[in-house]
């Protein structure tokens, strides 16, 4: 069975913090990887793809390591805004996308 | 930017009726999918559809369940006769070919149809 895991959370932090969420994925032929972003009660938005050699987008970091089947999201400087729940999700080739149950992050004022 | 666009943004149906959700996904994509989330739940894949057919599913899936693109605008999952199970949100997503290796392409996914089954 394909599995996403991530940190249970919630995370409370307040703002200008850094913080990190982990993830693994138990499907080894996975080749794809994404961090989402799910307000509550809204749709899944795409925050970014990861890369093998990591990547960065502005105050947003992911990092993959493979042999670890581990992904990583880094938030540093963190907003209100920021608030959200944060999804790890995988993909097979052309197998659709695999979902972790997410991690719910509150930055505090 | 474009959108996926679902509708209805809610919808409260009696257990063994029938309900279909309507998406209109990003104009020139051409895969399209359901996804449904149970409250407090993870987002669960159903469906893909690809040149007019179901190119995947999962056994949440099952033959209460089906999917059409009538008229190259709308794409709709229908259920048959729902059950109290059935109560969740729907997410349609869309993108333009599938996710493979480093050339991926994300799905987007609209707002989501919320349905509640009485």
């Amino acid at each position: 069975r394909k599995e996403v895991e991530q940190d249970p959370g919630p995370f409370n932090v307040p703002e200008g913090a850094t913080v990190a969420f982990n993830c693994t994925y138990s499907n080894s032929a996975s080749q794809s990887f994404f961090w989402y972003r799910q307000d509550c009660r809204k749709e899944p938005k795409l925050l970014m793809s990861v890369y093998s050699s990591g990547n960065e987008d502005g105050r947003f970091t992911a990092q993959l390591n493979r042999a670890s089947q581990y992904i990583s999201l880094l938030i540093r400087d963190s907003k209100l805004s920021d608030s959200a729940t944060y999804l790890c999700v995988v993909k097979e080739g052309n197998t659709p996308l695999v979902f972790g149950k997410g991690t719910r992050l509150s930055v505090i004022a | 930017e474009p959108e996926v666009t679902q509708t209805p943004s809610h919808q409260v149906t009696q257990m063994g009726q029938e309900v279909i959700l309507r998406c209109v996904p990003i104009s020139n994509h051409l895969y399209f999918y359901w996804y449904r989330q149970i409250l407090g739940q993870k987002v669960e894949f159903l469906v893909s559809f690809y040149n007019n057919e179901i190119s995947e599913k999962s056994e949440i899936f099952d033959d209460q369940f089906s999917v059409e693109r009538p008229d190259g605008s709308n794409f709709t999952l229908k259920i048959r006769s729902t059950k109290l199970e059935d109560s969740a949100m729907y997410f349609c997503a869309s993108s333009v070919s599938r996710t493979t290796g480093t050339g991926n392409q994300p799905q987007h996914f609209g707002d989501g149809t919320r349905l509640s089954i009485l």
